[in-house]
């Protein structure tokens, strides 16, 4: 099982909707959570990070996290065509060799 | 644009060339991290520097050989390289509240594009 689990996309949504990105994790001891979003030839973005259990909002991004789960999201609201970029997932592990793990991304396709 | 910044954006070398990528950070921050992303791969954890002492050395074989000089600066020296070394290398930064270990929130570096032959 991988640490870090992504649907590699590519999600299509059209602009004005709500897309809808998710991601999984192995490690059960994780406490910290970062959405990164990363264009085409360019280096990651921070945009988002969560620790506790429930919903974080910053503008049209939506975080959400649930640990007994061990499923985090990120939504976007009112989707628009500059969104569309790769979305990677980071989780910490804390379990043995403390690393950030990245996901491999999911691919997001904004139609205008 | 981020405040950290690496040089150079593209590098091509041969097997048996010795190079070295940089990284500089304007952000005040006291760890910095080398990360290493190939195509279809996820993003790959090198090395992490906190407080400018190594802390992690992810496996990385000895012909990668990092640098910190100082909190503001981060080098890797590359020697005798192989074609599959060829990939994105990402410099990042956080700041890490005291006691505490490092992967918090990172800012990324643009990237060296490295190209071995």
């Amino acid at each position: 099982q991988k640490e870090v689990e992504q649907n590699s996309g590519p999600l299509s949504v059209p602009e004005g909707a709500i897309a809808s990105l998710n991601c999984t994790y192995s490690d059960r001891g994780s406490q910290s959570f970062f959405w990164y979003r990363q264009y085409s030839g360019k280096s990651p973005e921070l945009i988002m990070s969560i620790y506790s259990n429930g919903d974080k909002e910053d503008g049209r991004f939506t975080a959400q996290l649930n640990k007994a789960s061990q499923y985090v999201s990120l939504l976007i609201r009112d989707s628009q065509p500059s969104d569309s970029a790769t979305y990677l997932c980071a989780v910490k592990i804390e379990t043995g060799f403390q690393k950030l793990v990245f996901g491999t991304g999911t691919r997001l396709l904004v139609s205008p | 644009e981020t405040g950290v910044t690496q040089t150079p954006r593209h590098l091509v070398m041969g097997m048996t060339n010795k190079k070295s990528l940089k990284c500089e950070q304007h952000l005040g921050h006291n760890a910095m991290y080398w990360y290493k992303q190939s195509a279809k791969k996820p993003l790959e954890l090198m090395f992490v520097y906190n407080f400018k002492e190594q802390t992690e050395n992810n496996s990385v074989p000895s012909r990668f050989s990092p640098e910190c000089p100082n909190s503001s600066h981060l080098f890797l020296h590359l020697h005798t390289l192989q074609p599959e070394d060829s990939a994105l290398y990402l410099c990042a930064s956080s700041q890490v509240p005291e006691g505490l270990a490092a992967f918090n929130e990172q800012f990324f570096g643009p990237g060296t594009r490295l190209t071995v032959l």
